[in-house]
């Protein structure tokens, strides 16, 4: 069935490093790959989104890259803050859109 | 523009009752689609609704149904409910339209439902 693979579970960096989240998907037919981001005790909110027709796409510190033939996308967060402390989910789908497990990222200041 | 709203916010239940939960989504919003949210395993796909249809469905078992109404606001029911089934639910909407067009999900704060 379609599955999202998503590493690592958990993710520790120092204030200003970069961090790297990776996920693999199985259904070739997905076209549309969002990644959300859950703070403690919120919803979650979409902070990136990428579409098949798109190898790359940046917003200030945040970037996601999708490789299609390796059904593999990943999610980079440059010059880390405190506030970036959260749980990251990738997402890959048509109508209905397969979460990963989810990295529960920790910037430590 | 009001978000999406769900009720109730917190509820226990017991063993073997069914529950129902309510979300509304944000105007205009034609999609609605639920998640059930553990630790460890993310936010596992329930059901999709649009335009009153359900569009897609996850894997779970027939216990948990859903069903959307003409002003898009939708329910989900679980019956016969289980300790395995506490877990947060999550409703989230879209301006999803036609097949391909995906769209942001836009999600409400959840009901979390607690089985004892």
């Amino acid at each position: 069935g379609e599955n999202v693979e998503q590493h690592p579970s958990t993710l520790s960096v120092q204030e200003g490093d970069s961090a790297v989240i990776k996920c693999t998907y199985s259904d070739s037919a997905s076209n549309y790959f969002p990644w959300y981001k859950q703070e403690l005790g919120k919803r979650p909110q979409l902070i990136i989104d990428i579409r098949s027709n798109v190898g790359e796409k940046k917003d200030q510190r945040i970037a996601v890259t999708l490789n299609k033939t390796a059904k593999h996308f990943s999610l980079h967060i440059t010059e880390t803050q405190p506030e970036d402390s959260a749980v990251y989910f990738c997402a890959a789908g048509t109508y209905k859109y397969i979460f990963g497990t989810g990295t529960r990222l920790k910037v430590l200041a | 523009k009001a978000g999406v709203t769900q009720t109730p916010r917190y509820l226990i239940k017991t063993r073997g009752q069914q529950v129902t939960l309510s979300c509304s989504p944000i105007s205009g919003h034609r999609s609605v689609s639920w998640y059930q949210q553990t630790p460890g395993q993310g936010l596992q796909f329930l059901f999709e609704y649009f335009s009153e249809t359900q569009r897609n469905k996850g894997n779970f078992p027939g216990r948990f149904s859903g069903r959307q109404f003409s002003n898009s606001r939708s329910e989900m029911n679980v019956s016969t409910l289980e300790l395995g089934d506490s877990a947060l639910y999550l409703c989230a909407s879209s301006l999803t339209g036609g097949a391909g067009n995906t769209g942001e999900l836009f999600f409400g704060e959840g009901s979390r439902l607690t089985v004892l």
